[in-house]
């Protein structure tokens, strides 16, 4: 079984600049989840999709969106990129609660 | 109330040793308690997990005790390994019935020495 998967695995992003995150869910899950996990603080809750819909948001700004396609895939898309956006933006899939299988992330670099 | 405290921020054990990892939570809704493994240029891998009606549920040298009273859960890695050394997250799951998502804590990096 192919496991979540992310792309790209690493992002170089100028300020003021928008990225693009991608992710696929492992085959037979709905669920994908957005996590930020930036040095020292964890793994920050984004954004929750299900069958198409976004179920749940974190404490995010409104430059954080993404969406859910009819495939389950996933995409995360961050507008007017701060210095502080610079993170790792993991994805994780689920079939129904719980576990979360998360993907290696992309390293997403804002200079 | 979203909170998930975690200690410490850093731990060395010798191999052989028991690592000790704790969190802390505020709010009583939390229902699924999991601990998550992270290796460097790696996703978290789920660890383990435990729910708040069981005091404690063991896996191979992996454990975690929970104790409802006191909102605080560890981890304990028996006979810790070179190989265990990783950085480790605890979380909590709120579910509302319309929305579930896991808080995590910030993160314990795990080094065991030979």
């Amino acid at each position: 079984e192919a496991g979540v998967t992310q792309s790209p695995t690493h992002l170089i992003k100028t300020r003021g600049q928008q990225a693009t995150l991608r992710c696929s869910p492992i085959s037979g899950h709905t669920s994908v989840y957005w996590y930020q996990q930036a040095l020292g603080l964890g793994l920050q809750f984004l954004l929750w999709y299900d069958e198409g819909e976004e179920r749940n948001r974190g404490n995010f700004p409104p430059r954080f969106s993404g969406r859910q396609f009819p495939n389950y895939s996933s995409e995360l898309n961050v507008n007017a990129l701060e210095l502080e956006d610079s993170a790792l933006y993991l994805c994780a899939s689920s079939p129904a609660w719980p576990p979360l299988h998360f993907g290696n992330g992309t390293r997403l670099t804002v200079t | 109330q979203q909170q998930v405290k975690q200690s410490p921020q850093s731990l060395i054990v010798q191999k052989g040793g028991i690592s000790i990892i704790n969190c802390a939570y505020e709010n009583t809704a939390f229902d699924y308690f999991p601990w998550y493994q992270q290796f460097p240029g790696k996703g978290p891998a789920l660890l383990i997990a435990i729910r708040p009606d069981v005091s404690e549920k063991k896996e191979g040298r992996f454990t975690i005790s929970f104790n409802k009273s006191a909102k605080q859960f560890s981890l304990h890695i028996m006979d810790s390994q070179p190989g265990d050394s990783a950085t480790y997250f605890c979380a909590a799951r709120l579910n509302t019935g319309t929305a579930s998502k896991l808080t995590f804590g910030t993160g314990t990096r795990l080094q065991v020495t030979l």
